[in-house]
């Protein structure tokens, strides 16, 4: 099995832009996924195939990728952003799913 | 809209089992691959199961094959997942999840969970 690694937190102030990085081999050759979930609530798919948004996401998230590392960043922070992130992928060789450990991001 | 409704949560005893139900609607579900995920206490997402939109293919994390079985019922739009031989480690929420509309492998629409307890 293979991991991804993520930063357990991010601290931003409002309006600024949060840089939320996901680490590991595979994703040099398999998309990432980000998921935001809020306190009591369902994660919510904000970014696929490394940089695609979903309808109804802000253009505020972005995705992007360098290697063995994703980006999510969101720009313009919002006291509403605040939440965890989770990237993920899948391992189609082994069949396999994978969350990183997620990032608390916190706005100041 | 799409909407996603796990039920079947409980408090249930080591070594019990436990059968989860998710009822679907708003899409055509006998197209979609289908997912599990849970959530322990405090902790990050564990991917569990996937199923195919037929139910001809399953795959498992390592910390439940042999002891969970996902299957899915198209005519009813439903997904289960039957737990058994539980340990205290599988306390979680569990949350089914539609896979993703261009691939299997991301979810792009969750329910809102339902609670498993293993507990003496």
């Amino acid at each position: 099995s293979y991991e991804l690694t993520q930063a357990p937190s991010v601290s931003v102030s409002p309006g600024q832009t949060a840089m939320i990085a996901c680490s590991g081999d595979a994703l040099a050759k398999q998309y990432t996924y980000w998921y935001q979930q809020k306190p009591g609530q369902a994660p919510v798919l904000v970014i696929y195939k490394d940089r695609e948004r979903p309808s109804g996401i802000p253009e505020r998230f972005s995705g992007s990728t360098s290697g063995t590392t994703v980006t999510l960043t969101i720009s313009g922070v919002q006291a509403g952003d605040e939440a965890d992130y989770y990237c993920q992928s899948a391992d189609s060789s082994v069949s396999q799913w994978v969350f990183g450990g997620g990032t608390k991001l916190t706005v100041l | 809209q799409v909407q996603l409704v796990e039920s079947g949560g409980g408090v249930v005893q080591p070594g019990r089992s436990l059968r989860l139900s998710c009822a679907a609607s708003g899409f055509t579900f006998s197209r979609c691959a289908l997912h599990w995920v849970r959530q322990a206490p405090g902790k990050g997402l564990e991917w569990v199961a996937i199923i195919s939109f037929d139910g001809n293919n399953k795959f498992y994390a390592d910390s439940v094959k042999g002891r969970f079985t996902i299957s899915r019922d198209n005519s009813k739009n439903t997904l289960y997942l039957q737990m058994n031989s539980l340990r205290a480690e599988d306390t979680a929420v569990y949350y089914c999840a539609k896979a993703g509309s261009e691939s299997p492998e991301y979810m792009d629409v969750w329910g809102k969970g339902t609670t498993v307890t293993v507990s003496s």
